[in-house]
């Protein structure tokens, strides 16, 4: 399948810090990346989508404005956590389709598991 | 919105065993998707089914894709201790965008040797 590389897979910050996550497609262009939320031992919550030069799609009750989202290229997209809180410690992980893979199916990324302290 | 129920929520189960979960849904899905996760890592795509009454087999795994398009199983043969991990359906409904997926509470899978 085709390769989606997540950055960084752990990170620690104080409260009231941003903290900036990368998706990268390794292998294909990626017109679609998806950022979601998981709690522990629970499913994937989706925060918003994103397509490549255009601004993401927010699910409700997703703040636009806390979760701010790039898709400047085709290969790569940014999730930052602005002004972070403790509330915000939980595990993000990204997704990404092409139009030039068979179906358009999603690849993840590693996750990256956020602290907040 | 779209729901899918997946169960059973957890299994226990002895290496060896034959292993069966499913998802089910309100509505029609044009495409199902099996996904493991590791503790800390992304889901990892296992199949992918995209015609109604689709049987689809890869390595001890094997998924259908239910006839009425609102359901789909997974079955795991003959379990082994990297089995263990959190099984999620997902489903793709009709009309969405491309690779906006559903997906299923998950099936926390223990396997003991």
């Amino acid at each position: 399948g085709a390769v989606v590389s997540q950055h960084p897979s752990r990170v620690i910050c104080k409260s009231g810090t941003s903290v900036k996550i990368e998706c990268r497609s390794l292998d294909f262009q990626a017109t679609t990346m998806f950022w979601y939320r998981q709690f522990p031992k629970k499913s994937l919550m989706l925060m918003a989508t994103s397509n490549e030069g255009s601004k993401a799609t927010y699910e409700q009750g997703v703040e636009k404005d806390k979760f701010l989202i790039n898709h400047a290229s085709l290969t790569l997209s940014t999730l930052t956590v602005t002004s972070a809180h403790p509330e915000d410690s939980s595990f993000y992980i990204c997704s990404a389709s092409g139009q030039s893979l068979m179906n358009t199916e999603a690849f993840f990324g590693q996750g990256t598991r956020l602290t907040v302290v | 919105g779209q729901q899918l129920n997946q169960s059973p929520q957890s299994m226990f189960i002895q290496e060896g065993e034959d292993v069966s979960m499913n998802c089910t849904s309100s509505s029609i899905f044009n495409t199902w998707l099996w996904y493991k996760q590791d503790p800390g890592e992304g889901p990892v795509l296992l199949i992918a089914l995209y015609k109604a009454g689709e049987l689809t087999s890869n390595g001890r795994l094997t998924a259908q894709f239910g006839i009425t398009r609102k359901d789909s199983f997974l079955n795991i043969s003959a379990s082994i201790p990297s089995d263990v991990g959190i099984y999620f359906c997902a489903g793709r409904p009709g009309g969405t965008s491309y690779g906006k997926l559903t997906f299923g509470q998950g099936t926390i899978l223990t396997v003991h040797p």
